[in-house]
């Protein structure tokens, strides 16, 4: 079954670095999203991405964050500068269009030091 | 904004226990509903789903109805195993967004032998 993998699985840095968090989606999806998910709190939405631009994007997500897909199969997140508040498993999500069912990949744990 | 509230946990049950997770939403016109679970260590994985009101969502003996009257989309098993033990998540996608998810808190679910 095809699935959405994630790498790293946990990637410790230290405050003021920048991560790149890597993503491969289905290879016929069209529609990426990343989420967050700071320990013991709920699953929020941080920006969907569709047709190589930004469809949408929430507060959280603004000048540190970036996105690409740089290649066609790869979707990255981008976070310029990281802070302490940054620490959070990181989801990559993908569907294939429409209402279709998102995969999610298993997750990138990113702790900031 | 749209937003998702659910039971918080831990739910400890006794294995075959019937299990109820409740889950209200608020949205502005016709959202979709979902339910996700989530396994230790793993990502998130989609249970069920119901795309319009009076729809009932089903998979692996969980169901769900979606009730526009009481904004609610209740989770039920009528016999839980050790092995449902995880991490469950009412979400709804806006009529109006781009396939985005909103996430309630998040419910932990303990099934004990």
């Amino acid at each position: 079954e095809p699935e959405v993998t994630q790498t790293p699985s946990h990637q410790v840095t230290q405050m003021g670095q920048e991560v790149i968090l890597r993503c491969v989606p289905i290879s016929n999806h069209l529609y990426f999203y990343w989420y967050r998910q700071i320990l013991g709190q709920k699953v929020e939405f941080l920006v969907s991405f569709y047709n190589n631009e930004i469809s949408e994007k929430s507060e959280i997500f603004d000048d540190q964050f970036s996105v690409e897909r740089p290649d066609g199969s790869n979707f990255t997140l981008k976070i310029r500068s990281t802070k302490l508040e940054d620490s959070a498993m990181y989801f990559c999500a993908s569907i294939a269009g429409g209402k279709g069912e998102q995969y999610f990949g298993p997750g990138t744990r990113l702790t900031v030091t | 904004g749209d937003s998702v509230t659910q039971m918080e946990g831990p739910v400890t049950l006794s294995e075959e226990a019937f299990l109820t997770i409740n889950c209200t939403y608020t949205a502005t016109g016709y959202p979709s509903l979902f339910w996700y679970v989530q396994y230790p260590g793993e990502g998130l994985q989609l249970l069920l789903k119901a795309t319009k009101a009076d729809d009932k969502g089903s998979n692996k003996g969980f169901e769900a109805t979606y009730r526009k009257e009481t904004t609610s989309f209740h989770l039920e098993k009528g016999s839980v195993q050790v092995s449902d033990s995880a991490v469950y998540f009412c979400a709804l996608s806006g009529s109006d967004s781009w396939g985005k998810l909103q996430f309630g808190a998040g419910t932990q679910v303990v099934v004990t032998p």
